[in-house]
């Protein structure tokens, strides 16, 4: 079983930092899932990448295969962007995936 | 298209009694899966399915069914409650994009249970 690691757990940071929350996996994967589950409890799906680097606005996520590790980072952190951020990897049967435990992100004024 | 949706959003049994979580897409994906989510923990694999008449055992099956009679309806039964199975329950559809480049998966709102 692909066991994933994410850190910080928690993070609090001023508006306008630039944020970077870090996973790591023990097994070799096809693909990772960034997933932003919000305080309502809903969960989004950010990213999903094989290799390299994309970006949405501004975020950023990064994968290193050979490392088993991948980054996301938020430039201009603004409250919004208070949520818990998801790592999940590829486990668990099909297309089932085997998640981190989140890190807790809170962005104030 | 109103993606993945799952009702009840909130519900309260008492110990022993059953009952149906009902999870529902209309992308036309073949493979759903159940979670739960609980505090301090990731997300854990319930049951999944790939396809109508087929599912699977997940991480944490015990105490658990599901059935999937139609490509869009998932249900997730508790056929005995138990408060260890208090909990958020998420389920999930995806949508492969290819071998190579994996699958995008789309998630309820959830349901919160509460087993006393």
């Amino acid at each position: 079983k692909n066991e994933v690691e994410q850190s910080p757990q928690n993070l609090t940071a001023q508006e306008g930092e630039f944020i970077t929350i870090n996973c790591s996996y023990s097994v070799g994967i096809s693909a990772l899932h960034w997933l932003q589950q919000h305080p309502g409890g809903g969960i989004v799906s950010l990213f999903m990448l094989s290799s390299g680097k994309k970006k949405h606005g501004r975020l950023i996520a990064t994968i290193n295969i050979q490392e088993k590790h991948s980054s996301l980072h938020i430039t201009a952190s603004h409250p919004r962007d208070s949520a818990v951020y998801i790592c999940a990897v590829p486990g668990g049967g099909a297309d089932g995936l085997t998640f981190g435990k989140g890190t807790h992100l809170i962005i104030q004024p | 298209n109103a993606g993945v949706t799952q009702t009840p959003k909130f519900q309260v049994l008492k110990t022993g009694q059953s009952m149906t979580l009902q999870c529902a897409q209309d992308m036309n994906h073949e493979y759903m899966s159940w979670y739960r989510q609980d505090p301090g923990m990731g997300l854990r694999l319930i049951h999944y399915s790939v396809g109508a008449g087929i599912t699977d055992q997940g991480e944490v099956p015990n105490g658990y069914n599901v059935s999937r009679s139609t490509t869009e309806d998932f249900p997730l039964r508790l056929l005995s409650a138990a408060p260890s199975q208090t909990s958020v329950y998420f389920c999930a559809s995806s949508r492969t994009l290819g071998q190579l480049n994996g699958y995008e998966q789309y998630f309820g709102p959830g349901t919160r249970l509460t087993v006393t």
